[in-house]
């Protein structure tokens, strides 16, 4: 079974929408990540967590904020929706930072018309 | 910071043939490095994770190969087949994890 599970796997919103991709991870780690993946640029850091509470801030944040209710759980939050933002997007965990695997969730393709 | 540059972009290859997809790194006291493969519409799942301290590294059907001194990793599918089609990543960690552009390989029978 998925170790990782994102919803929705598909969504279309219009300019200023509001948005919440979600993420669940049943490894028991403590890092969640989310990422975005757009051709030319590979994979890109937007928020990450080591813990319920905790969020830091990726090389990308702009735009998006994120929230870590359980150490299960992780949401990504687009308030106002704009057209840069149509990407895959892909929920990952980890045991540790920098050094472990990465195990990706299915990817939750975002449209902003 | 540490960059990561991935080439190339797009690899086509004939089934047999091998594929070669190399990245190439700037900081010197990177330590873990790893490929990742993505098949269409699906996840990224990983391929091999290096360390630093080892430099020839074989997987079932590729090599992976780490010349520190020119700090350049490199992926080699060795007798490519139609299944090994796919997107393949390289990831080189210091104190954050970079991932290079990817590299869209098809292999054609």
């Amino acid at each position: 079974e998925a170790a990782v599970t994102q919803s929705p796997r598909n969504k279309v919103t219009v300019t200023g929408g509001n948005v919440t991709l979600s993420c669940r991870q049943t490894n028991s780690h403590n890092y969640m990540y989310w990422y975005r993946q757009d051709t030319g640029h590979g994979l890109r850091l937007i928020h990450y967590s080591y813990g319920a509470g905790n969020l830091q801030i990726g090389d990308v944040p702009d735009g998006y904020k994120a929230t870590r209710t359980t150490q299960e759980d992780f949401f990504l939050l687009l308030e106002l929706a704009s057209p840069s933002q149509t990407s895959l997007y892909f929920c990952a965990s980890s045991e540790k930072r920098n050094t472990g695997q990465l195990y990706f969730g299915e990817g939750s393709k975002l449209t902003v018309l | 910071g540490e960059q990561v540059e991935q080439r190339p972009p797009h690899l086509s290859v004939r089934e047999g043939d091998s594929a070669v997809i190399t990245c190439t790194y700037t900081d010197p006291n990177s330590y873990y490095f790893f490929w990742y493969k993505q098949e269409p519409g699906a996840s990224l799942q990983l391929l091999m994770k290096v360390f630093s301290s080892t430099e020839i590294n074989e997987g079932q059907g590729f090599t992976v190969l780490l010349n520190k001194k020119d700090k350049r990793l490199s992926l080699n599918l060795t007798a490519a087949h139609p299944g090994d089609s796919a997107a393949y990543f390289c990831a080189v960690s210091v104190n954050k994890l970079i991932f290079g552009i990817g590299t869209l390989l098809s292999v054609k029978p």
